[in-house]
């Protein structure tokens, strides 16, 4: 059964600052990986998909890496701005029905 | 292009009362799924429909929960009787054959009083 990680579980940061949100994943065997965010009472964004054969993935300020040997993804975000303040939800795709398993989300507060 | 469209948005109900919520999918994408997710936890699949066929529903608690997609295109979640334990928001996401990427839409936040 696939269980995914992410940490670290909240993070406050000054606007402008680069910062990695990291998500791990105990079955390597994925066909893909989705990077979401969430805001308050709101359903979820996809903000990048990132194929099995690809190591990355961009999105204006956003990068996403995946490790798949390893069963790691991380997501960069550049020059942090307030309204990137939200919960990132990383979520691998695997089994053969390509189900999603969640991770419990990043908090991400960018203090103006 | 239109997003995923769920209603209610909000819902308030006591327990052993009935509810349904309603999913409309992005137009074209034949995959609905329909996921569960509590407070400060990720979505956990319920329920996933190829057209009008459910060809997942290991995680959807059968004896209160049922589902349908008629058509294959709108799909409705109903609870039969609520527990106040069935308080969360109950999330619609639709995909497109062979690319796999989820659109989900807004949610509905149930509450069982």
């Amino acid at each position: 059964k696939q269980e995914v990680t992410q940490i670290p579980a909240a993070l406050s940061v000054p606007e402008g600052e680069n910062l990695v949100l990291n998500c791990s994943f105990t079955d390597s065997a994925i066909y893909n990986l989705q990077w979401f965010r969430q805001d308050p009472g709101k359903g979820l964004t996809s903000l990048l998909l990132i194929q099995s054969s690809q190591r990355e993935q961009t999105s204006g300020r956003l990068n996403a890496s995946l490790d798949k040997s390893s069963g790691r993804s991380t997501l960069y975000i550049a020059a942090s701005q307030p309204g990137d303040s939200a919960t990132y939800l990383c979520a691998p795709a695997s089994g053969s029905a390509r189900q999603l398993t969640f991770g419990s989300g990043t908090q991400l507060t960018v203090l103006p | 292009e239109a997003g995923v469209v769920q209603s209610p948005r909000y819902k308030i109900i006591e327990k052993k009362q009935p509810v349904a919520f309603w999913c409309n999918p992005i137009s074209g994408h034949n995959t609905l799924y329909w996921y569960l997710q509590n407070l400060g936890q990720g979505p956990e699949l319920l329920i996933r429909y190829e057209n009008e066929e459910a060809v997942d529903d290991s995680q959807l608690p059968k004896d209160r929960f049922s589902a349908e997609r008629l058509k294959g295109v709108d799909s409705t979640l109903k609870i039969q009787p609520a527990e106040l334990g069935d308080s969360a928001v109950y999330l619609c996401a639709s995909s497109h054959r062979g690319r796999n990427e989820q659109f989900f839409g807004p949610g509905t936040r149930l509450t069982v009083l």
